[in-house]
């Protein structure tokens, strides 16, 4: 079964909008939740994470937006521009320092000029 | 500093064949992963080491093994390869047991006809 489930598969966004990709998680001992960026032909690298004591994270224009009781989290990219157009993914870890990742099915953005 | 190399880059294989993915990190870390990549799933984990010496098993293990004779490598072997282990593979790091960012090779394209 998918514990992490992403959405949008796809997504348009004209340059300067708001990109908002949405998960959803079953498992309550989950208490790590990243969000990986992924450019054609290379490997997923981090782009922003969070852990559930807080509800918001920002880092430039990227935000997370955390709802612990919806079991749920987001990101948004402001202003979105060209170079932002990749594959997102969004993921989840299991505290008790098990250090494995459950990734999401992923979103590919892409940002019109 | 190079991170994480993986080889081959990409490899056209026959059914039935014996195939080992090489992954080589000069970051120290402890832990290292193998993920395969296929379109609307997601990267899911095949096998993981959290210290070298330490091999287990992660989602969709079947058809793989891996071995950690030291820190920086960390092979995985395709005893028999089989159509549906086509894909991209990733390899990954990070340290253990602190969690957190975990850091990605460029990947291997297989293709197994």
């Amino acid at each position: 079964q998918q514990q992490v489930k992403q959405s949008p598969q796809s997504l348009i966004v004209q340059k300067g909008g708001i990109s908002i990709i949405n998960c959803a998680y079953e498992n309550t001992a989950f208490d790590y939740f990243p969000w990986y960026q992924q450019f054609p032909g290379k490997g997923p690298a981090l782009l922003i994470a969070i852990r559930p004591d807080v509800s918001e994270k920002k880092e430039g224009r990227f935000t997370i937006s955390f709802n612990k009781s919806a079991k749920q989290f987001s990101l948004h990219i402001m202003d979105s521009q060209p170079g932002d157009s990749a594959t997102y993914f969004c993921a989840a870890e299991r505290g008790g320092a098990t250090n494995k990742l459950i990734f999401g099915t992923g979103t590919l953005l892409a940002v019109q000029p | 500093i190079a991170g994480i190399t993986q080889a081959p880059t990409s490899q056209i294989l026959a059914a039935g064949r014996r195939m080992t993915l090489r992954c080589t990190q000069d970051m120290r870390h402890n832990a290292m992963y193998w993920y395969r990549q296929d379109l609307g799933l997601g990267l899911r984990l095949i096998h993981y080491s959290n210290t070298a010496g330490t091999t287990g098993k992660g989602e969709v293990p079947d058809g793989y093994s891996v071995s950690r004779a030291n820190t920086d490598d960390f092979p995985l072997t395709l005893a028999s390869a089989v159509p549906s282990q086509t894909s991209v593979y990733f390899c990954a790091s990070s340290d253990y047991p602190s969690g957190g960012e975990q850091f990605f090779g460029p990947g291997t394209r297989l293709t197994v006809l």
